[in-house]
C-alpha cells in the first residue's frame, strides 16, 4: 500500500545545514512535496519536486530525489530559529486523478540558537 | 488574492453531536479537499469535491460527508462524533483537481 515515512525529530544549531530525510511506496508519484507547519497552524507549501528530477534548489532549501530507492530530502541551509517547525513529506496519488496527497507523519525540527 | 479559509477556528462538541465545518476556497479555484489532522500525525485524505461533485473518498466513514457550493466553498460534516474524531481538519483548494494544493489554517475540534 501507500505509505510515506520520516524520522521524528531532528535537532541542530542557528546557522548549520538540516538534512530531513523522507522514503515513500508509490513509484508512479508525479510529483513530491515538502510542507511546513507551525504551532497551531494549516500547512505551509514549501516545495516540491517533479518525479522525473534528480534535484531542485530553491533559495536556501534543496531538495533531492532518488527514484531508485525512493528516498527524498529536503536539505535546509544556514538553519534559523524561525525554521523551527514541523516538515511534512507528502506524495501525490498516481492513482487517481484527485491528486490526494499523502503525508508521512512529519519532522518536528528544532533549531537551537 | 485571498487565501484559504476555514471557520470557526476552534469548536468543542460532544459525543453523539453533529458537527459542520467550512472552508472557503482560494479565488478561482474549483477543487477542495478535506484532510483530518489527529495530534502528532500526518493530515489523512477524507475526501475531495470537484465543480460541486465528490470526486474521491479516502478511508473514511460515511458518517464524514461534505458538499460543494457553486461558488465551490465547501462543508464538511460528522456525525455521531467520535471521541477519535477529535483532530485538527486542514482544507486544501486547488485550481484544478490534480493541481497543487492551498491550505487553510484549519479548525481544531475537539470531543469530549
Amino acid at each position: 500500500g501507500e505509505d510515506v515515512e520520516q524520522s521524528l525529530f531532528l535537532s541542530v544549531r542557528e546557522g548549520d545545514s538540516s538534512v530531513i530525510n523522507c522514503t515513500y511506496t508509490d513509484s508512479s508519484s508525479t510529483y513530491l512535496y515538502w510542507y511546513k507547519q507551525e504551532p497551531g497552524a494549516g500547512l505551509q507549501l514549501l516545495t516540491y519536486i517533479f518525479s522525473n528530477m534528480d534535484m531542485k534548489q530553491d533559495q536556501r532549501l534543496t531538495v533531492l530525489l532518488n527514484k531508485k530507492d525512493k528516498h527524498l530530502s529536503l536539505r535546509i541551509a544556514d538553519t534559523q530559529t524561525g525554521d523551527s517547525a514541523i516538515y511534512f513529506c507528502a506524495e501525490g496519488e498516481s492513482s487517481s486523478n484527485t491528486g490526494k496527497l499523502i503525508f508521512g507523519q512529519g519532522t518536528t525540527l528544532q533549531v537551537k540558537p | 488574492e485571498t487565501g484559504v479559509t476555514q471557520s470557526p477556528t476552534h469548536l468543542i462538541k460532544t459525543r453523539g453531536q453533529q458537527v459542520t465545518l467550512r472552508c472557503s476556497s482560494q479565488s478561482g479555484h474549483n477543487t477542495v479537499s478535506w484532510y483530518q489532522q489527529a495530534l502528532g500525525q500526518g493530515p489523512q485524505f477524507i475526501f475531495q469535491y470537484y465543480r460541486e461533485e465528490e470526486n474521491g473518498r479516502g478511508n473514511f466513514p460515511p458518517r464524514f460527508s461534505g458538499l460543494q457550493f457553486p461558488n465551490y466553498s465547501s462543508e464538511l460534516n460528522v456525525n455521531a462524533l467520535e471521541l477519535d474524531d477529535s483532530a485538527l481538519y486542514l482544507c486544501a483548494s486547488s485550481l484544478e483537481a490534480g493541481n497543487e494544493q492551498f491550505f487553510g489554517p484549519g479548525t481544531r475540534l475537539t470531543v469530549l
